[in-house]
């Protein structure tokens, strides 16, 4: 596609629910990222895929937290039983390699209550 | 502290006005460095790469003092449409090929009219 797409764009999920959001980065893009950013900060980093593989998932706030891309394109982002503070938008970015600027998706904004 | 720090902010400037934002990064090895740009509820999208000897977009410049660990955003003749928050933003790679993007927490510009 023409850009990073993300879905859903918003998710509202029950404490202890698990969350499914997907990236669908642009076609051919070989660096991908997900980022965490709460309002009113800075996105933050949870990890880092080469192609497939997750070169860095030190960013991941805890084991509740986990992401796959498992033919180097499309990716998904899991949060299993879900709690207040995973709250906040979810960035993807993808770059065509690895000395390339980034390119956002619009986020997913997930909502715990 | 924080890889990535910029100035809190917010700053709110009279259209016309020339604003500097300021930016230092911790990470000496730190190799590539870009000011983004994010309007409320929307993605962070690339404003200008920054680069050693400095660099100049119409009304924007930008500066890098590696020895400083200092990087600096200028907007002069500050427009409405200006009104955003600037991410100052520095690329690392880590021991291997994992790449690192780290945000900085954004400084909000309201221009005025």
């Amino acid at each position: 596609g023409a850009g990073v797409s993300q879905s859903p764009r918003y998710k509202v999920a029950k404490r202890g629910q698990d969350v499914a959001l997907r990236c669908d980065p642009i076609s051919g893009h070989v660096s991908l990222f997900w980022y965490q950013q709460a309002l009113g900060q800075g996105p933050e980093f949870l990890t880092y895929f080469q192609n497939e593989a997750q070169l860095d998932k030190s960013g991941l706030p805890s084991d509740r937290f986990f992401a796959e891309r498992p033919e180097g394109s499309v990716s998904t982002l899991k949060i299993q039983r879900t709690q207040q503070e995973d709250s906040a938008v979810y960035l993807c970015a993808s770059s065509p390699g690895q000395y390339n600027v980034l390119t956002f998706g619009a986020g997913s904004r997930l909502t715990v209550l | 502290r924080k890889e990535v720090e910029q100035d809190p902010g917010p700053f709110n400037v009279p259209e016309g006005a020339t604003v500097a934002f300021n930016c230092t990064y911790s990470n000496s090895a730190s190799q590539s460095f870009f000011w983004y740009r994010q309007d409320c509820r929307k993605e962070p999208k690339l404003l200008m790469s920054v680069y050693s000897s400095g660099n100049e977009d119409g009304r924007f410049t930008a500066q890098l003092n590696r020895a400083s660990q200092y990087i600096s955003l200028l907007i002069r003749d500050s427009k409405l449409s200006d009104s955003a928050t600037y991410l100052c933003v520095v690329n690392t790679f880590s021991s291997g090929s994992a790449r690192q993007l780290t945000f900085g927490s954004g400084t909000q510009l309201t221009v005025l009219p």
